[in-house]
This record gives C-alpha cells, structure tokens and sequence, in this order.
C-alpha cells in the first residue's frame, strides 16, 4: 500500500530534550516535506527536499533541521525543543515539486513540549 | 510578504444547503491546488487548477480559478455530512517557484443532520 508513515504519533517531552520524528514513503517521490499546523494558521512548511541531499527551508525553519540522506527517509530534528513547537506535524511527499504536484501527507505527530 | 487568505473561517450548513468556500491570494498563482482534512485525520488532495478561469467538477464539488488567478473558490452542492472537514487551498509560495507551497488557514465546514 503506497503510504507516507510518521513516527511517533504522539509525543510529550520537556524543553532542551532533543528528539526526532521520522518520516519514510514508499512511493519513490522525489519531494518531501514538513509543515506544522496550528489551530487558525493553517499548514505552514517548515523545510522541503527536492531529492537526496538537496534541502531548503520553508517558512518556519527556526528550531528545526532535516536531512534526506535516502529518497525514502526525512527526518525531522528539533535539537531543543521549545514550548512554541508545541504543534501538529505532518509529513508529505510528491512525485516532484510539491506544489504542483498531489502531495501524499503522513497520519500526522502530535507533540506536546513541556 | 505573499499571502494567501480564506473565507469563511467557520460554516455551519444544514445538511442539503449548498457551501462555498474563497481563497484569496496576494500574488498571483501559478496553480492552485485543494485538499481536505476530515476532524483527526490528514490532508487529502482534492485537485488542481492551472488555468486561468479554469472551472473543474467532481461529482458535487465546483472548483473555479480565477481569471487573474489570485483566487479561487469550491463550492459543494446539497452537503452532506460526509463534506465535513477542513479544506484548504495551497499554491506555490513565489509565482515562479515550484518548490515551495503556501497554504490558506482552512475553512471549516460543519454539517447538520
């Protein structure tokens, strides 16, 4: 089943404790992306990639990093997590460029900084 | 910088009544893209439009883009409780750049039995 899959869905930690959420797709997309979303504002991107090893911010990048050191892997990295990155995060993937592209989204990570 | 509006915010329809949903850009669009976000779940595609005064169907949901493509809007004919959810309109964040995507802040539909 062609699927873009998050782990973990939920997640509660305290401020400072790094953590990683794991995104992986099994439809050989070239784009991936992270947006964040937040009651009122909508999905706002935080970092996209275009392809392996090729990675640019979106509009929300600060406080976090990415790597896409494999086509089918994007992780995103909060190094010290702050109480403002408190927010649903989801992972999606296009056959390209995601905005003219369908973008498959993951099932969505709830994390909660504390 | 770009933005990208919608209106309404909310809409609470009866089941039956019709819905209309606008997404308002500062730029404009290379294309503009919709997907749907039932409560607890994730955003689904819905489609995407290219051109300018574009008009596209599916079953009871009218998509139209603009002619100067900096709007765009969805309209559901006869809701049912099965359109509620959250739909979005997405577009690229520059008029020439592909890789970045904006998205609208949503409107929320809610249907009445």
């Amino acid at each position: 089943e062609a699927q873009v899959t998050q782990n973990p869905r939920y997640l509660i930690t305290v401020t400072g404790k790094k953590l990683t959420v794991t995104c992986s797709q099994n439809m050989n997309h070239e784009y991936m992306s992270w947006y964040r979303q937040d009651p009122g504002l909508g999905l706002r991107q935080i970092y996209y990639s275009m392809n392996v090893e090729v990675t640019d911010k979106g509009d929300v990048p600060e406080g976090y990093k990415v790597s896409r050191k494999e086509k089918r892997n994007f992780p995103l990295i909060l190094e010290s997590p702050s109480p403002n990155q408190t927010s649903l995060y989801f992972c999606a993937s296009s056959f390209e460029r995601g905005s003219s592209n369908e973008q498959f989204f993951g099932p969505g990570t709830r994390l909660t900084v504390l | 910088g770009q933005q990208v509006m919608q209106i309404p915010q909310y809409q609470h329809v009866q089941e039956g009544e019709d819905f209309t949903t606008y997404c308002n850009s500062s730029t404009t669009l290379s294309n503009i893209q919709w997907y749907k976000q039932r409560p607890g779940g994730h955003p689904v595609f819905l489609i995407q439009l290219v051109k300018s005064g574009e008009v596209k169907k599916q079953k009871r949901l009218t998509f139209q883009f603009g002619e100067a493509k900096k709007n765009s809007s969805l309209h559901i004919t006869a809701t049912q409780t099965t359109d509620v959810g959250t739909y979005f309109c997405a577009g690229p964040k520059k008029k020439t750049s592909y890789d970045k995507v904006i998205f609208g802040p949503g409107t929320s539909l809610s249907v009445i039995p």
